[in-house]
């Protein structure tokens, strides 16, 4: 069975300061997709990256960046110079193909508080 | 507007009232589902549908019931509610066409409070 776990239940730092949010994933497959979605205190949830197990590139989008490495099953995001905006609770999420179609399994989450 | 619509967004009920949850999307979608979050467990799947024929039961299914009424409404229902149903339900959507149908992009949510 998948399994993605999120060590860190909640990060505080002051603004403009870096966080890097764990992420560890279990799995089987050697195909399979991995995801960062974003929930700000509004509640919804918001898709940021999909990223697939064949590639192990990083990735910076503006401020934030993946670091994808299959040899230790990770998949970790970092914020740079954050910004109160950024205060959500973030999940990590694995996608697997099975017979029935893809379906998401999620971490617990990590809620990031930015202070000013 | 947006793509995908929950109602209510707000829910109180008592024990053993009959609730559902509706969701559209006008994203033109073929996959629907429907997860539950609570504090710390992340989200967990109930019921997904790949089709308006299709309906499968998730991680959680067991008090729930879900109606494909055509491919852009999913409607979740919890026969009799009970309290631990307290939670934050979200519907998503994803596309198969586009070949990245693993992303699902996902409604507001439902705050659903069973006292």
């Amino acid at each position: 069975a998948q399994k993605v776990t999120q060590a860190q239940t909640e990060i505080s730092v002051v603004e403009k300061e870096d966080v890097t949010l764990d992420c560890v994933y279990e799995t089987r497959d050697t195909t399979y997709y991995l995801f960062w979605y974003k929930q700000p205190p509004s509640g919804e949830l918001v898709f940021l990256i999909r990223r697939n197990s064949f590639d192990e590139q990083n990735e910076i989008s503006g401020r934030y960046s993946w670091n994808f490495q299959k040899s230790t099953s990770s998949f970790n995001f970092t914020i740079t110079a954050s910004q109160v905006v950024d205060s959500a609770v973030y999940f990590c999420a694995l996608s697997e193909a099975t017979a029935a179609g893809n379906k998401l399994t999620f971490g617990g989450g990590t809620r990031v508080l930015v202070k000013p | 507007d947006a793509d995908v619509t929950q109602t209510p967004r707000n829910r109180i009920t008592k024990t053993g009232k009959r609730i559902m949850l509706e969701c559209s999307q006008t994203k033109g979608h073929d996959r629907m589902y429907w997860y539950r979050q609570d504090p710390g467990l992340g989200l967990r799947l109930i019921y997904y549908s790949f089709d308006v024929k299709d309906i499968n039961k998730g991680e959680i299914s067991d008090g729930y019931s879900v109606s494909r009424q055509a491919q852009a409404k999913f409607s979740l229902s919890l026969e009799s509610a009970i309290p631990n149903q307290t939670a934050l339900y979200f519907c998503a959507t994803s596309d198969f066409a586009t070949g990245a149908q693993d992303t699902q992009y996902f409604g507001p949510g439902t705050r659903l409070t069973v006292l």
